[in-house]
């Protein structure tokens, strides 16, 4: 089946550093690819998304790139925060065998900010 | 506006009992998913309502599991005769949009974890 592959499953980096998690995804007809931010105990929220027309996109310090050759994406946070430990989710949007669409998630990236 | 919600925030149950989860999604959303999330992973894929149509429950894992949503909002996922790998947390996520266009974002709930004993 459709599968969503994300890298570093764990991640720490310093205070005012960058971080970039990688997924992969295996359906070529994907077009839509959100990224949640998941706190401990609480609901995944939307951060950025993309879709497949659309080879980046910036807001403030988040940014995603979209490879669809490659079929990879990438979350870019710059000059991280303790605020933003947390656990982040990629997705992906795929084609049901019903023509509806469903997310296809990845396994998730604890991020760490260290102060 | 008031986003997703869900109840109970926390469900235990023995083995056996039959539990029923509820989805309250935002006002106006025509598509409504359900998600299990197991410790540690990402939100798995149960079944999605357009309106009151369920149009896919591919991912529900056994036919203890059932889903409604009678008049096109509020949801109820009902699970029989619970096991122990049901525990997890159960998410339900809602949009605007039908999810025939695969662009629209999906707006969660705070989910419900159900442990089995």
């Amino acid at each position: 089946g459709e599968n969503v592959e994300q890298h570093p499953s764990t991640l720490s980096v310093q205070e005012g550093d960058s971080a970039v998690i990688k997924c992969t995804y295996s359906d070529s007809a994907s077009n839509y690819f959100p990224w949640y931010k998941q706190e401990l105990g609480k609901r995944p929220q939307l951060i950025i998304d993309i879709r497949s027309n659309v080879g980046e996109k910036k807001d403030q310090r988040i940014a995603v790139t979209l490879n669809k050759t490659a079929k990879h994406f990438s979350l870019h946070i710059t000059e991280t925060q303790p605020e933003d430990s947390a656990v982040y989710f990629c997705a992906a949007s795929t084609r049901t065998t019903s023509g509806t669409y469903k997310y296809i998630f990845g396994t998730g990236t604890r991020l760490k900010v260290l102060a | 506006g008031a986003g997703v919600s869900q109840s109970p925030r926390y469900k235990v149950a023995k083995r056996g009992q039959d539990v029923a989860l509820r989805c309250d999604p935002i006002s106006g959303h025509v598509s409504l998913f359900w998600y299990q999330q197991a410790l540690g992973q990402g939100p798995e894929f149960l079944t999605y309502f357009q309106n009151e149509a369920q149009l896919d429950k591919s991912g529900l894992p056994s036919d203890r599991f059932f889903a409604e949503r009678p008049e096109g909002s509020v949801s109820t996922l009902k699970i029989q005769r619970t096991q122990q790998e049901d525990s997890a947390v159960y998410l339900c996520a809602s949009s605007l949009g039908l999810a025939g266009r695969g662009t629209d974002t999906q707006y969660f709930g705070p989910g419900t974890r159900l442990t089995v004993l």
